[in-house]
């Protein structure tokens, strides 16, 4: 069964440094999300594509993160300089129709 | 804007109990509904759907339906096991390829 897959699993970073995350999505399927999920609470969106293009990056800190697609394909999300705020799971998904998004394992971030 | 909220949790309870978690949502026009499950150290996978009103989603025993006067999609299972240990998401997308808007997450834990 196709799977969204994600690297790194676990990352530690201290603050001010640069961090990035790496999604491939299911081969075909034309729409990618990023969700960033607190502890304790719902995952909320940060950025989507479709295809290389962003369609919603409305609640994407723009000053310190960045979300690339270049070929449609995999994606990075990048965060520059890290905050002690940034600790969170980053959640890649993707969907083929809209109808439903099928997501990876995610990306625990710890920012010491 | 559109909003999910689930009832506050943890709920503990023991093996083959009867399970309801509350899922009430506010949005503007009619989403599709779904509950995600998530396990320890893993990302969110998909339990059930229903994409409108009447709508009954089931799956692995669990059971929603859509009830679009009550604004309401609560998930219920007759009888819990063990391994359904994990916290639970429910959600609202609307169509389009938009993105999923989710509650805050209810962590169930199941005795034996």
């Amino acid at each position: 069964e196709a799977e969204v897959a994600q690297s790194p699993r676990y990352k530690i970073t201290e603050k001010s440094q640069a961090v990035a995350f790496w999604c491939d999505p299911i081969s075909g399927h034309a729409t990618l999300y990023w969700y960033r999920q607190i502890l304790g609470q719902g995952p909320e969106l940060l950025v989507q594509f479709q295809d290389e293009s962003v369609v919603d990056d409305s609640q994407l800190p723009k000053d310190r993160f960045s979300a690339e697609r270049l070929k449609g394909v995999d994606s990075t999300l990048k965060i520059q300089p890290a905050e002690l705020g940034d600790s969170a799971m980053y959640l890649c998904a993707s969907s083929l129709d809209g109808r439903e998004q099928y997501f990876g394992p995610g990306t625990r971030l710890t920012v010491t | 804007g559109d909003s999910v909220t689930q009832m506050e949790g943890p709920v503990t309870l023991s093996e083959e109990a009867f399970l309801t978690i509350n899922c009430t949502y506010t949005a503007t026009g009619y989403p599709s509904l779904f509950w995600y499950v998530q396990y320890p150290g893993e990302g969110l996978q998909l339990l059930l759907k229903a994409t409108k009103a009447d709508d009954k989603g089931s799956n692995k025993g669990f059971e929603a339906t859509y009830r679009k006067e009550t604004t309401s999609f609560h998930l219920e299972k007759g009888s819990v096991q063990v391994s359904d240990s994990a916290v639970y998401f429910c959600a609202l997308t609307f169509q389009g390829a938009q993105k999923l808007v989710f509650g805050q997450g209810t962590r169930l834990t199941i005795n034996p």
